[in-house]
């Protein structure tokens, strides 16, 4: 059973620069929601994707923007980077609307901004 | 006050010690609720989903309190590989939305 994968694993971005992370979701699941986790918090919602269109999005400014394709899979893209974006980035799949909405997360995109 | 709050920790417990961890959530729209268990640099595992009427996994016992708007993990026998941060997350009626908070640290001491 493939669980959710992420690429790439680490990356370091200069600001101002833009990036691209990858996210394949658990087989047979639908959905993908994206949260970004900074040292010693929790993870914070960014948005989630099903059925190709964003349908909830945190607080999160619209330099975040991201895509989910027909395979399901999704891209989470960053424009005009900060140092503040520095955070593990993790991506998680489920079954919308699902009755008891388990999550599952990939390992998660280390983005270091500098 | 915040979503979700949790006592940050640590808790250092000495190996076969009962452990427990609370987690407030402040909107009673409140819907699903979860216990998820993450090792240092990795990802969250989702430890288990809590129900109204409490559930039990082996040595862990999940329990909802509605009234005071709580959730609780409770882990018997105390084991090393126990060690991690515990987030509990909060699911809203009608959001897709999942909040966290910002974990538990737990350190089973031999």
């Amino acid at each position: 059973d493939a669980g959710v994968t992420q690429s790439p694993t680490h990356l370091i971005k200069t600001r101002g620069q833009q990036v691209t992370l990858r996210c394949s979701p658990k087989s047979g699941h639908d959905t993908v929601s994206w949260y970004q986790q900074a040292l010693g918090q929790g993870p914070q919602f960014i948005f989630q994707y099903y059925e190709e269109e964003e349908r909830q999005r945190g607080n999160f400014p619209d330099r975040f923007s991201g895509h989910q394709f027909p395979n399901y899979s999704s891209e989470l893209n960053v424009n005009a980077l900060l140092l503040g974006d520095s955070a593990l980035y993790l991506c998680a799949s489920s079954l919308f609307p699902g009755q008891n909405y388990e999550q599952y997360f990939g390992p998660g995109t280390r983005l270091t901004v500098t | 006050r915040k979503e979700v709050e949790q006592d940050p920790g640590p808790f250092n417990v000495p190996e076969g010690a009962t452990v427990a961890f609370n987690c407030t959530y402040s909107n009673s729209a409140s819907q699903s609720f979860f216990w998820y268990r993450q090792d240092c640099r990795k990802e969250p595992k989702l430890l288990m989903s809590v129900y109204s009427s409490g559930n039990e996994d082996g040595r862990f016992t999940a329990q909802l309190n509605r009234a005071s708007q709580y959730i609780s993990l409770l882990i018997r026998d105390s084991k090393l590989s126990d060690s991690a941060t515990y987030l509990c997350a909060v699911k809203s009626r009608g959001y897709q939305k999942v909040t966290f908070g910002t974990g538990t640290k737990l350190q089973v001491i031999p």
